[in-house]
């Protein structure tokens, strides 16, 4: 099955600087690849995703970066904001057997502190 | 965008009793649901997939007699935790599936049993 990595465990930085944080999965099938923020007490939410037919996206201070042949996405979060505080999880699938029971398979989390 | 509703929020119960945790989406059909049970500071671990009208596939090492899933329309699914002890305290938290990419997870429920 899938196996997800995911460094580091904690981040620290300064408002303003920019914070990365980089996975690896172990399962060539799985082709979609999410990020979601999860807040104290709070469910996790979707925050940017990726297919395995595209190599960036950006979306305003989020960007995500695929590199199939290595296994390795990576969020990047520029000009950091204290309200990026938070628990970041990476997660990989594959969406290709066309039933419902594909997984949603978690790295182990990255808790993100932006230092005022 | 697509919401998820999860109730209740909070629930503390008394060891033997169970707790019945209900999931539900809003503005879509959700093929297929999913559990989590997740641990402080730890990441979100799947105990269960439930496709609607269909039997519950657990994942290995969850008990199915404990955690009972019902998945029986496409807006709604329950985790009834059984004779709750101590042990079982978490948050557990459901996700939904519609037809399209996309999970969209509920809130959580804070499940403390004393």
């Amino acid at each position: 099955g899938e196996n997800v990595e995911q460094h580091p465990s904690t981040l620290s930085v300064q408002e303003g600087d920019s914070a990365v944080i980089k996975c690896t999965y172990s399962d060539s099938a799985s082709n979609y690849f999410p990020w979601y923020k999860q807040e104290l007490g709070k469910g996790p939410q979707l925050i940017i995703d990726i297919r395995s037919n595209v190599g960036e996206k950006k979306d305003q201070r989020i960007a995500v970066t695929l590199n199939k042949t290595a296994k390795h996405f990576s969020l990047h979060i520029t000009e950091t904001q204290p309200e990026d505080s938070a628990v970041y999880f990476c997660a990989a699938l594959s969406t290709l057997m066309k039933t419902s029971y594909d997984k949603v398979i978690f790295g182990p989390g990255t808790s993100l502190s932006v230092i005022p | 965008g697509a919401v998820v509703s999860q109730h209740p929020s909070r629930v503390i119960c008394k060891s033997g009793t169970s707790v019945k945790i209900e999931c539900r989406s809003l503005d879509f059909q959700a093929t297929t649901m999913f559990w989590y049970r997740q641990f402080p500071k730890q990441s979100l671990m799947l105990m269960a997939t439930s496709n609607e009208g269909s039997k519950a596939t657990y994942e290995q090492g969850v008990e199915k007699d404990k955690f009972l899933i019902n998945h029986a329309s496409l807006t709604l699914s329950t985790l009834t935790v059984t004779s709750a002890h101590p042990e079982d305290s978490s948050f557990y938290i459901c996700s939904a599936r519609g037809t399209g990419w996309g999970y969209t997870f509920g809130s959580g429920t804070r499940l403390t049993v004393v």
